[in-house]
């Protein structure tokens, strides 16, 4: 079945540690997205990648950072500069990125940060 | 840049109740307008879409019309189910989504 995976699902963190958050898809789209979705509001873009080696910054894209070495693969990076990276972080991808194109999302990663 | 704004919730309805989930956006060109679903610990799937002016979307008995005279992409259902209970995201598309606050439906049975 194609998809999207996202790993962890649950992710702890101590203040001041950086995290990577996985994604992978193998739907051989070329567009991948990482959203963050705080409780009642909607979702926000962190950064997007419409190609390989190749991503550009979304709204929120401070203290976050990215790499898009393979087609199939999008890992997030939370970094220690992230004031309140405690959030739910959604990983999505679409074939490329025209504005008719579906977005197809992973199960997410809820990250705590303790 | 663009924008959505879209209905408050939560929206509490009784099984076969009417439902309808407003939404109204404001974008530089002519956007494809989404509704996304968002079932309880999950991601976020396609509900239905349109790509032009005047296209109703479809799907599950959920159905949206694209109103360019009014920027709008209203949500409807005749006759919900406790199954829809879900948080529901309207999305202008133009290159990047956007995406509304999401409206949190619970159906009672």
């Amino acid at each position: 079945d194609g998809g999207i995976t996202q790993s962890p699902k649950y992710l702890f963190r101590k203040e001041g540690q950086n995290v990577t958050l996985s994604c992978e898809q193998n739907l051989n789209h070329d567009a991948m997205y990482w959203y963050r979705q705080d409780p009642g509001q909607g979702l926000r873009l962190i950064y997007y990648s419409q190609i390989v080696n190749d991503f550009q910054k979304g709204d929120i894209a401070e203290g976050y950072s990215v790499s898009r070495e393979k087609k199939e693969s999008f890992p997030l990076t939370v970094t220690s500069a992230q004031k309140n990276p405690t959030a739910f972080y959604l990983c999505a991808s679409s074939i490329g990125q025209g504005g008719t194109d579906t977005q197809y999302f992973g199960p997410g990663t809820r990250l705590t940060v303790l | 840049g663009n924008s959505v704004t879209q209905m408050e919730g939560p929206v509490t309805l009784s099984e076969e109740a009417f439902l309808t989930i407003n939404c109204t956006y404001t974008a530089t060109g002519y956007p494809s307008l989404f509704w996304y679903v968002q079932y309880p610990g999950e991601g976020l799937q396609l509900l239905l879409k349109a790509t032009k002016a005047d296209d109703k979307g479809s799907n599950k008995g959920f159905e949206a019309t694209y109103r360019k005279e009014t920027t709008s992409f209203h949500l409807e259902k005749g006759s919900v189910q406790v199954s829809d209970s879900a948080v529901y995201f309207c999305a202008p598309t133009a290159g990047k989504s956007t995406f509304g606050d999401g409206t949190t439906l619970t159906v009672k049975p």
